[in-house]
This record gives C-alpha cells, structure tokens and sequence, in this order.
C-alpha cells in the first residue's frame, strides 16, 4: 500500500535560517506528491505539488523535487520567518485514487 | 478564498454518547471527505462521499460511523457511540471533481477536535 514517511519534529529555528523537512514514500505506480501547511487555527492548505518525476513544486518560497530515484520528495525554504510557524504534511495520491496518504505532520516553530 | 467550514472547533463528550460534527463545504464543490488525525499520528482518510452515498471508505470507518449530507450545504459525521480511541482532529474536505491526482484541488476545514473521556 502507500505510506508517507515524514521527518519527525518538532523543528525550531530562527528567523532566516535553512529549512529542511525530509519525506520520503512508498506508493504503487507514479504518484503525484503535496505538501500541505496548517497555520493556527486554519485548515489544511496545498503548499505545493510536483505530478511527475523532477517536477519541482514551489510557492511562497518553498520548493520541493520529485525524486522517484529516492521516493523522495523534501521540503525547502532557505530563509524561514516567524510567519512560516506552522505543521506541515506530506502526502501523496496514487492512481486514480481519491484519498491523500498523509505523513504525521513536522511542527515548525520559527522564532524571531 | 473559498473556505469549508467545521462546527464545532472543540467537543468534548463522554465514551458511549453519540456525536455529531459538521461541515459546509463549498457551494459549488460535489465531492466531500472526512478525515482524521490522532494526537502523533499520521492524518488518515475515512470517507469519501459523492452523490448522496459514499464512494469510498477505508477500514476505520465502520459500522459505528456515518456520513450524510441533510440539506444542500451541510455534510455531516456521526459517531454513534464514542469510544476513548475515537478522540482525534476530524477534517473535512470538499473537492469540485475528486480527480486529485492533477489540476484538483482538496479544499480542507479547521478541524474539529473531539475528546472523549
């Protein structure tokens, strides 16, 4: 079956540092790969998507790559700030499936 | 943006008694979901509903859950009798054609924590 496996936080970093948020999968055919971000007392929102491999997703400063020679798809962002503070989850859909296989989510906490 | 919307935001409720959460997708989207996420875990799909019944569920949603859609907005879970398990983040989600894989895009609510004592 398909499964997410996501980088356990939480991850605390200051204002303008590095981000890395590793997720790597397991999926039946050629999925397609999100990562989805839940600000405080918000809903899930798509953050990014890449739909096949070395498709690079990005938005609001984020990246992630399509790496199907590792199953892996990280999340980037080379200078956080405070407003980044949020959980972020990887999650993948496979086929024509109609139901997203989440990661446990990656608590990030940016500090001024 | 468009918003789904979840009431309540908290519930607390005793093991046994039965529980209502509700959401309103938006207006115009005909595919709806529930999912849910244990403190730790991982967010996990149970239901996917089009149609007025359900198009796809997975193995936690069993007899003691359901799914209904009362009137032309809201769309609603049941539990019938809670268990200490149950307690979780429930999200709903609504979609416009439930092809997720490309262009679509899941529309997610706040979430309702539910804890049962």
């Amino acid at each position: 079956g398909n499964s997410v496996t996501q980088m356990e936080g939480p991850v605390t970093l200051s204002e303008e540092a590095f981000l890395t948020i590793n997720c790597t999968y397991t999926a039946t055919g050629y999925p397609s790969l999100f990562w989805y971000v839940q600000y405080p007392g918000e809903g899930l929102q798509l953050l990014l998507k890449a739909t096949k491999a070395d498709d690079k997703g990005s938005n609001k400063g984020f990246e992630a790559t399509y790496r199907k020679e590792t199953t892996s798809f990280h999340l980037e962002k080379g200078s956080v700030q405070v407003s980044d503070s949020a959980v972020y989850f990887c999650a993948l859909i496979s086929g024509s499936a109609r139901q997203l296989t989440f990661g446990s989510g990656t608590q990030l906490t940016v500090l001024p | 943006e468009p918003e789904v919307t979840q009431t309540p935001s908290h519930q607390v409720t005793q093991m046994g008694q039965e529980v209502i959460l509700r959401c309103v997708p938006i207006s115009n989207h005909l595919y709806f979901y529930w999912y849910r996420q244990i403190l730790g875990q991982k967010v996990e799909f149970l239901v996917s509903f089009y149609n007025n019944e359900i198009s796809e569920k997975s193995e936690i949603f069993d007899d003691q859950f359901s799914v209904e859609r009362p009137d032309g907005s809201n769309f609603t879970l049941k539990i019938r009798s809670t268990k200490l398990e149950d307690s979780a983040m429930y999200f709903c989600a609504s979609s416009s054609s439930g092809i997720l894989a490309k262009n679509e895009k899941l529309f997610f609510g706040s979430g309702t924590q539910l804890s049962v004592l």
